[in-house]
């Protein structure tokens, strides 16, 4: 299981673009990029997934660079609500035994 | 469509006593996975079952935690004589048989052993 470095925290303030950027090195090629989102006292929260180049939903997007060797989730124009935790995660798609690392924890201010 | 429901939402227990988690997957999800996060730290895998069948456990400890799936019911994780190691979250995450879209997590299950 490819293992990810992610910040440890981040601060931002509200209304801002945040870019949060995950490094994997040793990434298989059958290996997909997950994001997850944890509140505190919530279980995580599904955000994107990506294999390569750029993926968009409503809520954020994913960039994954040609060597798919790292990857920036990007939150756009974020509030105080997007304060949490977020979790990058590389495995074969549908990779149960996904390893949770510590995750960055984002901060919004007002 | 209710979520993965678990509870007890919190759960206290005497050191020897017996904890019993329950989760309920969403409707249409036919796998089951459980997962432990202490405080401040991510959420390591234990168990991943359907319904009736245990298909990986390399992640539970191998003495004190069982996990089953029963056809009728909730999915149960328990963990017996708890020692004050066992406090944690413990979230149980479900998915279809596709799984492309990642997990859907519980609120979890916060186990503080006293």
């Amino acid at each position: 299981l490819a293992k990810t470095t992610q910040p440890i925290s981040m601060d931002s303030y509200e209304g801002q673009e945040v870019n949060i950027t995950c490094s994997h090195n040793n990434i298989a090629t059958n290996d997909y990029i997950t994001w997850y989102q944890q509140f505190p006292s919530q279980g995580p929260r599904f955000i994107i997934q990506g294999y390569k180049t750029k993926v968009t939903n409503e809520v954020a997007s994913l960039f994954i660079p040609a060597d798919r060797k790292s990857s920036t989730l990007s939150l756009p124009r974020v509030s105080l609500s997007d304060t949490a935790v977020y979790y990058c995660l590389v495995s074969p798609a549908g990779g149960f035994k996904t390893i949770f690392g510590a995750g960055t924890r984002l901060f919004v201010k007002a | 469509n209710a979520g993965v429901m678990q509870n007890p939402r919190h759960l206290v227990r005497r050191r020897g006593q017996e904890a019993r988690l329950r989760c309920s997957p969403m409707k249409g999800h036919s796998h089951v996975y459980w997962y432990r996060q202490l405080p401040e730290e991510g959420l390591k895998f234990m168990v991943y079952l359907q319904k009736e069948n245990i298909i990986d456990e390399s992640g539970m400890p191998k003495e004190r935690f069982s996990a089953e799936f029963p056809k009728e019911g909730p999915s149960i994780l328990r963990i017996q004589q708890v020692v004050r190691g066992d406090s944690a979250a413990y979230f149980c995450a479900s998915s279809p048989i596709d799984r492309e879209e990642g997990y859907t997590f519980g609120s979890g299950t916060r186990l503080t052993v006293v």
